[in-house]
């Protein structure tokens, strides 16, 4: 069974400070990671991806990657209230029909505090 | 420029009956994938497919779930004979290409509620 797990939270982190989430996979042949963020009853939102092990940053975001500990993070600087969300850590591996299939963790619900 | 779009946005249904959903891929992406979100769950994979072709279902549940994509229309997700344990919501996302690395863009999703 191939599994991403994250921190369900919430996580409460004061605006302005950096909000820090992790996700870790058991799959080791797995080759890209995203990060997807999802409000309240909405659809999932792709903030980041990272395919290279070592950080990527994207504006006040920073995906983190290390194959070897199968870990990757997301890092949010300058934390504000509209980054309140649920952050889904994905991660995709060649399946055997030979597509890239996407393996979500349940998600690490974030909030940020005026 | 329209995204990935999805009909109904909500749809209810008593048990028994048949739920039938429909996602519009992104213009000029011919690669479909439909997820399944439980409540406070992650998003399950169900199905990919492409045009005429269902490629990978191994996420689909065994009975009373199918999947389609024709050559002309919308992806279509039938659930067949609903039962309470169906509801949820249900995303499509689609993609330009299957390889590595092909981002996959989110529907609003449908979200089914059986009574």
């Amino acid at each position: 069974q191939k599994e991403v797990e994250q921190n369900s939270g919430p996580l409460s982190v004061p605006e302005g400070a950096i909000a820090s989430l992790n996700c870790t996979y058991s799959d080791r042949g797995s080759q890209s990671f995203f990060w997807y963020r999802q409000y309240s009853g909405k659809s999932p939102e792709l903030i980041m991806f990272i395919y290279s092990n070592g950080d990527k940053e994207d504006g006040r975001f920073t995906a983190q990657l290390n194959k070897a500990s199968q870990y990757v993070s997301l890092l949010i600087r300058d934390s504000q209230p509209s980054d309140s969300a649920t952050y889904l850590c994905a991660v995709g591996a060649l399946s055997n029909f030979g597509n890239e299939k996407l393996t979500f963790g349940t998600g690490t619900r974030l909030t940020i505090i005026p | 420029n329209a995204g990935v779009m999805q009909n109904p946005r909500h749809l209810v249904r008593r048990r028994g009956q048949e739920a039938r959903l429909r996602c519009s891929p992104m213009k000029g992406h011919s690669h479909v994938y439909w997820y399944r979100q439980l409540p406070e769950e992650g998003l399950k994979f169900m199905v990919y497919l492409q045009k005429e072709n269902i490629i990978d279902e191994s996420g689909m549940p065994k009975e009373r779930f199918s999947a389609e994509f024709p050559k002309e229309g919308p992806s279509i997700l039938r659930i067949q004979q609903v039962v309470r344990g169906d509801s949820a919501a249900y995303f499509c996302a689609s993609s330009p290409g299957a390889a590595y690395q092909e981002t996959q863009y989110f529907g609003p999703g449908t979200r089914l509620l059986v009574l």
